[in-house]
């Protein structure tokens, strides 16, 4: 069965202390690993693709990597607006479009 | 302003009652899917949609039922609401395709509270 686990459920950050967030997968085969961001009241707004291990994408402050059986989203140097809900999503390669969801890291970034 | 919009954003009745959410999206995407978001579940899949008039469960579609007449247009309907089914309800769209990688995208989510 595919199983998508985040780690931690929650981070709180000073504003400009980088950390990591863990996205482990178990799937049979990778099509693909999607980072999503969630504001409160909002829906998940996609950030990112990667397809295979090695493969890293950035944008601003935030920069993901992909493992074969895990995947990191880096936060640089963090700013307030940084505080969300972090998701982290697979699609097995026999999935049909569908996506496969972890619960998330819940992120406050304070001044 | 195109994208994907849901309505209402904000829903409350009663166990029993029927309920249907609207989901509409202005891209064209082939696929949509409906997702609910509970503490400690994350995001489930309730169906999802390929094409107009071809739709198929995902993982916990039991109590709910979607039609797709049209491309842009994918209601999800609770046809005896339950107090289990209180719950944020998510629609998203993606580009087409069997092999597409694409990303789905969202919209902003109704949140129906039954009572």
């Amino acid at each position: 069965e595919d199983q998508v686990t985040q780690s931690p459920e929650a981070l709180r950050l000073q504003e400009g202390e980088s950390s990591s967030l863990n996205c482990s997968y178990t799937v049979s085969g990778l099509r693909g690993l999607f980072w999503y961001r969630q504001d409160p009241g909002k829906g998940p707004e996609f950030l990112f693709t990667l397809y295979s291990a090695g493969e890293e994408k950035e944008k601003e402050r935030l920069k993901a990597t992909l493992t074969k059986k895990e995947s990191f989203l880096h936060i640089t140097a963090p700013k307030p607006e940084d505080s969300a809900t972090y998701l982290c999503a697979v699609r097995p390669t026999d999935s049909w479009g569908k996506l496969q969801f972890g619960a998330g890291t819940q992120v406050v970034v304070t001044p | 302003d195109a994208g994907i919009t849901q309505s209402p954003r904000y829903k409350i009745t009663e166990t029993g009652r029927q309920v249907t959410l609207m989901c509409h999206q202005t891209w064209s995407h082939s696929y949509m899917f409906w997702y609910r978001q509970d503490l400690g579940h994350g995001l489930r899949l309730i169906y999802y949609s390929a094409a107009a008039d071809i739709t198929d469960k995902g993982e916990v579609p039991d109590g709910y039922v979607v039609s797709r007449s049209k491309t842009e247009n994918f209601p999800l309907t609770l046809e005896s609401a339950t107090r289990s089914q209180t719950s944020v309800y998510f629609c998203a769209s993606s580009e087409g395709g069997v092999r597409s990688n694409q990303p789905q995208h969202f919209g902003d989510g109704t949140r129906l509270s039954i009572l």
